[in-house]
């Protein structure tokens, strides 16, 4: 059983720039999870992506979208980047089948961001 | 909406002693989940030990255990035996119930474990 991978591990970009990050499922999920880590701080909710769709969004502007691929695996892109989305990105996946009760998300090691 | 609030920014405990990681929430739900992750320097978010609210047993984990206390809406994590590589960042996380909310998780500020040989 693989886990949660991400990638790239850093990444470092200007202000004004677009970025793609990834992230490959732990093997039989279906979900996928991002958050965003500052710099001392507890991750915060990005969004969800369950069935290739946005499933929950927390408090992020729209230039922070995402996809869902076939195999689970999914992107995260934020465009027209500021200094403050400078963080830790990480993602999670678990398994949602039927209801939600039992299900308990599995993080990737994040890959940092750097806006400069 | 929900909160998590992580008291302690920083603890420290000698090798082999015990410590008690503290966390309260605010919910007005009445089902939901909570959570203990570690994060070590590596940065791989690990998850400790997990409390489903509508159980009335406390979670244990082998050295971690939690005291769950669901009308002061608390939630400590207990590591006994501790020891050098439980040193990290330890998140609280809440999970609503409801299908309304997802996956999201709401964590706290965190508590950085130190443990002295």
């Amino acid at each position: 059983e693989t886990g949660v991978t991400q990638s790239p591990t850093h990444l470092i970009k200007t202000r004004g720039q677009q970025v793609t990050l990834r992230c490959s499922s732990q093997s039989g999920h279906n979900t996928v999870s991002w958050y965003q880590q500052a710099l001392g701080q507890g991750p915060q909710f990005i969004f969800q992506y369950y069935r290739e769709e946005e499933n929950g969004r927390g408090n992020f502007p729209p230039r922070f979208s995402g996809l869902q691929f076939p195999n689970y695996s999914s992107e995260l892109n934020v465009n027209a980047l500021e200094l403050d989305d400078s963080a830790l990105y990480l993602c999670a996946s678990s398994l949602v089948s039927g209801g939600i009760r039992r299900e308990t998300q599995y993080f990737g090691p994040g890959t940092r961001l750097l806006v400069l | 909406a929900q909160t998590v609030t992580q008291s302690q920014p920083e603890m420290s405990v000698q090798e082999a002693e015990t410590v008690t990681l503290s966390c309260t929430y605010d919910t007005s739900e009445s089902d939901y989940y909570l959570f203990w992750y570690k994060q070590p320097p590596s940065r791989q978010m690990i998850l400790v030990i997990r409390q489903e609210a509508y159980k009335q047993q406390n979670a244990t984990e082998n050295r971690f255990s939690v005291n769950f206390q669901k009308a002061a809406k608390s939630f400590s994590l207990k590591i006994s035996d501790s020891q050098l590589g439980d040193a990290a960042m330890y998140f609280c996380a809440y999970r609503s119930a409801s299908a309304e909310y997802g996956n999201k998780l709401v964590f706290g500020a965190g508590t950085i474990l130190r443990v002295k040989s």
